[in-house]
């Protein structure tokens, strides 16, 4: 059974704390991306990466860095949390240049700043 | 850049009765689009997608349809269960297969 998993289901931080979100995708697959998702805004693109060591800014990458060292490990990084980066952050893997394939999300992981 | 756009934000139908769930987008050149479902405190699941040189797929109680000319997708969902409540996303793959979703529509099946 494929399987891409994060390392926490629900976190609790403190504001100005450095947050690490880990995602691990068993598939082998190229791409992988970080997602949050707000009640009204639908998913938003955080980071996307095609390749290990190689990322793209998504759509609101302010306040967000990432780390791909290796292929099966994608990790999202809060630099310093603040209250407007509660949210559910939802990572998904999917093969490179098979846009009739569809990506697969981890379970997600609920994030309060306080 | 492609976008997807989803303006109703939630739709409610009786049980047995057909959902239809709707989707514009502004970018012509795509290969498929795709549909997932998500329930709450879970990721996203994939559940149909559609290619270009198509305008309709199916896939027992899920049809979508695509209108090129009006760049507009629909979902439709015959009959409607119970279970299908859910938030249900379109999504494009574009350049490096970047995903993009719509906001979303929230789908209400009443008993």
């Amino acid at each position: 059974d494929v399987k891409v998993t994060q390392s926490s289901r629900y976190l609790v931080k403190r504001t100005g704390e450095k947050v690490f979100l880990e995602c691990v995708q068993d598939m082998d697959h190229e791409n992988m991306f970080w997602y949050r998702q707000d009640p009204g805004l639908g998913l938003r693109l955080i980071y996307f990466s095609y390749d290990v060591k190689m990322k793209e800014k998504g759509d609101i990458p302010e306040g967000y860095s990432v780390s791909r060292e290796k292929k099966e490990r994608f990790s999202l990084i809060l630099e310093s949390a603040s209250t407007n980066q509660t949210s559910m952050y939802l990572c998904a893997s999917s093969l490179i240049d098979r846009s009739d394939t569809e990506a697969f999300f981890g379970q997600g992981t609920r994030l309060t700043v306080v | 850049d492609q976008q997807v756009k989803q303006n109703s934000p939630s739709l409610s139908v009786q049980e047995g009765r057909i959902s239809i769930l709707n989707c514009d987008y502004t970018n012509s050149m795509f290969d498929y689009f795709l549909w997932y479902k998500k329930y709450p405190a879970e990721g996203p699941t994939f559940l149909i997608s559609i290619s270009s040189i198509k305008d309709k797929n199916e896939d027992g109680r899920f049809t979508v349809f695509l209108n090129k000319s009006a760049k507009h997708l629909s979902l439709h969902i015959v009959p409607s269960q119970p279970g299908d409540s859910a938030v249900y996303f379109c999504s494009d793959t574009g350049a490096n297969s970047k995903l993009t979703f719509g906001k979303g529509i929230t789908l209400s099946v009443r008993p």
